[in-house]
């Protein structure tokens, strides 16, 4: 295993477009987060599963965006009508319930919206 | 609401030298503590996890501590490289029903001078 797997690493959009992107997890980990990181910032928190079960999602979650996590291992999220402001660095990470053990993190997505 | 502050937002520093790197939080109810590194347009590599329990970690060159009674944790540097430059990262993790989603600090971008 190798870490946690993002796809694609650069996506470039237009506005009002729909964008797909896909996180492989580390495959005993079964948590599951999405991340948005804007320039100068440290990342924010998105959306958490734990297995297939989508446990919390934040008020930065419109409802133009929407993860999934099928069977409990990979995990999409998807942006509708993409707008400039959705430019962003997309982080997933992973993690076990375990005490000790903590997040691992993609590389990450960069989506910029033109 | 837990919130994570990290001075300064920047640091340069000659090669060889000892340096510190600043964390502060607000919420002292903190599960656990992570450290990262992240480089120019990528994503973050984990450094130190100190749990609430612990008082210190340490990994090599590197060795970050936590007191919870002051809201502060520390990450220090040994004999810095320029290989160290980057931005690093304090999260911090409150328990919330299972869910231990990271509140991260803006982070302090560290250059080694040669």
């Amino acid at each position: 295993d190798t870490g946690v797997s993002q796809d694609p690493r650069h996506k470039i959009t237009k506005r009002g477009q729909n964008v797909t992107f896909r996180c492989d997890p580390i495959s005993e980990h079964n948590r599951l987060y999405w991340y948005r990181q804007t320039l100068g910032q440290g990342p924010e928190f998105l959306t958490y599963f734990q297995n297939e079960a989508q446990l919390e999602k934040s008020r930065l979650l419109s409802d133009r965006f929407s993860a999934e996590r099928p069977k409990g291992s990979f995990s999409t999220l998807e942006i509708q009508r993409t707008e400039q402001g959705d430019s962003a660095m997309y982080l997933c990470a992973s993690s076990l319930d375990t005490l000790g053990v903590g997040y691992t993190f993609g590389s990450g997505t960069r989506l910029t919206v033109v | 609401k837990q919130e994570v502050t990290q001075i300064p937002a920047a640091l340069s520093v000659p090669e060889g030298e000892n340096l510190v790197l600043n964390c502060s939080f607000t919420d002292s109810a903190i599960y656990n503590l992570q450290w990262f590194r992240q480089d120019p347009g990528k994503g973050l590599t984990s450094l130190l996890l100190i749990q609430s329990s612990q008082r210190e970690q340490t990994s090599g060159r590197l060795n970050a501590s936590l007191d919870k009674s002051s809201g502060r944790s520390t990450l220090y540097i040994a004999a810095s490289q320029p290989g160290d430059s980057a931005t690093y990262l304090c999260a911090g993790a409150l328990t919330n029903f299972g869910n231990e989603k990271l509140t991260f600090g803006t982070g302090t971008r560290l250059t080694i001078i040669p």
